[in-house]
């Protein structure tokens, strides 16, 4: 089944701990991108992947990692933690970069608490 | 600044009736525009999409509006089924830059049986 998976799906932890979130697709999608959802704000970008090594900026990045050593993984990292960053966070790929027939798919989302 | 607006954070219908849920923006280099649904602890899903070369697309009960001058499409669902309920995100975005989506804040729709 063509899906993207994040792990975990809830995460609490205290300000200052590393961690991880992973995302990994199976559709041999180039294009992978991470959101946050917060209340009253919509879907914000926190960064994307255009292919193997090549990761850029979205519009919310402080305080976030990312990496792309491989097609299929797009981990999300945070160094230290903060309480701004408890968030709804998804994982997404796309075929392309967003245009014309290349939807974003989303993982399920993972529910970060930060205390 | 926000770029893609749903001004309305919710609305119900009732089964059978016409859904129109708006969505409004303010980049003219926008040239996609997508509409996401969402049910609760699920990642958003694709419904349709439309280029900015046409003003209507349909599928099946979903058709979404382009009024380019005015930079406001909507989306029209009919018959509304209580399955439809769920959070409709409007997403806009520049094919021609990084292909960045800028979404919306989402709309709530209830559908009443």
């Amino acid at each position: 089944e063509a899906q993207v998976t994040q792990n975990p799906r809830y995460l609490i932890t205290v300000t200052g701990k590393k961690l991880t979130v992973t995302c990994s697709q199976n559709m041999n999608h180039e294009y992978m991108s991470w959101y946050r959802q917060d209340p009253g704000l919509g879907l914000r970008q926190i960064y994307y992947s255009m292919n193997v090594e090549v990761t850029d900026k979205g519009d919310v990045p402080e305080g976030y990692k990312v990496s792309r050593k491989e097609k299929r993984n797009f981990p999300l990292i945070l160094e230290s933690p903060s309480p701004n960053q408890t968030s709804l966070y998804f994982c997404a790929s796309s075929l392309f970069p967003t245009g014309n027939n290349s939807p974003l798919h989303f993982g399920n989302g993972t529910r970060l608490t930060v205390t | 600044d926000q770029q893609v607006k749903q001004n309305s954070p919710s609305l119900s219908v009732q089964e059978g009736r016409i859904s129109i849920l708006n969505c409004d923006y303010t980049n003219s280099m926008f040239d996609y525009f997508l509409w996401y649904k969402k049910y609760p602890a699920e990642g958003p899903t694709f419904l349709i999409s439309i280029s900015s070369i046409k003003d209507k697309n349909e599928d099946g009960r979903f058709t979404v509006f382009l009024n380019k001058s005015a930079k406001h499409l909507s989306l029209h669902i009919v018959p509304s089924q209580p399955g439809d309920s769920a959070v409709y995100f409007c997403a806009a975005t520049d094919t021609g830059a990084n292909s960045k989506l800028t979404f919306g804040k989402g709309i709530t729709l209830s559908v009443r049986p």
